[in-house]
């Protein structure tokens, strides 16, 4: 067990909805990142941040959003769904320091039909 | 963009193989991790390598980071059915992000 919870475990939703990932980070840990996995790839990264702020955006299309909170749980808005959005979603946290490893939840797997 | 390729993609071998997992870019990395992702689940971090040509091993895993921090390997000896998954190498800055490479999913057939 990792400490990072994720939910929903699984999600299925029409072209043109939004959804909403939630993600609980470990507990201590002021970093929170979350990827895209799509069949057969590797992990794109979306977006970090740490303590509440925005650290880094990767790949992350206008149609997504996120957001960290005071208590540092973290949710990823997802708008506009397509096909093309259909996807392991991961979410993983860590701890500040140089070599510090990423944890990583179980994912959501989203479905857009 | 930091880009790290890793080869080869795929690999399906016997039990009781070795094998060799690359991870290769063109930039340098504060430190390099690897990952073993099973089905259904998240990564789990396998091992950290910092200092350039470090060497560091798991039982069975060999992993190497190359001497100019640059490129790293990972290698299996007598490759067992529960190393089967896919295997993540990811380069890390001192801005704390993280650089996934391209995976490699290992199948070892008993």
């Amino acid at each position: 067990d990792s400490g990072v919870t994720q939910t929903p475990k699984h999600l299925i939703t029409a072209t043109g909805q939004r959804v909403t990932l939630r993600c609980s980070p470990r507990s201590g840990d002021l970093s929170v990142y979350w990827y895209q996995q799509s069949l057969d790839q590797g992990l794109q990264f979306l977006i970090q941040y740490y303590n509440g702020e925005e650290r880094a955006k990767g790949n992350i299309l206008e149609r997504f959003s996120a957001q960290q909170f005071p208590d540092l749980h973290s949710e990823l808005n997802l708008s506009s769904l397509e096909l093309g959005d259909s996807a392991l979603y991961f979410c993983a946290s860590s701890q500040r320091g140089a070599y510090s490893p990423l944890h990583f939840g179980n994912g959501t797997r989203l479905t857009v039909t | 963009t930091q880009l790290l390729e890793q080869s080869p993609q795929f690999l399906s071998i016997q039990e009781g193989e070795n094998l060799t997992v690359y991870c290769n870019s063109s930039s340098v990395f504060s430190s390099l991790q690897w990952y073993r992702q099973e089905p259904g689940e998240g990564p789990v971090l396998l091992v950290t390598v910092v200092t350039g040509g470090e060497v560091k091993k798991l039982k069975r895993l060999t992993f190497q980071f190359g001497d100019a921090r640059k490129d790293s390997s990972l290698h299996i000896t007598a490759a067992q059915p529960g190393d089967t998954g896919l295997y993540l190498c990811a380069g890390t800055n001192t801005g704390n992000q993280f650089y996934f490479g391209t995976g490699t999913s290992l199948t070892v057939i008993p």
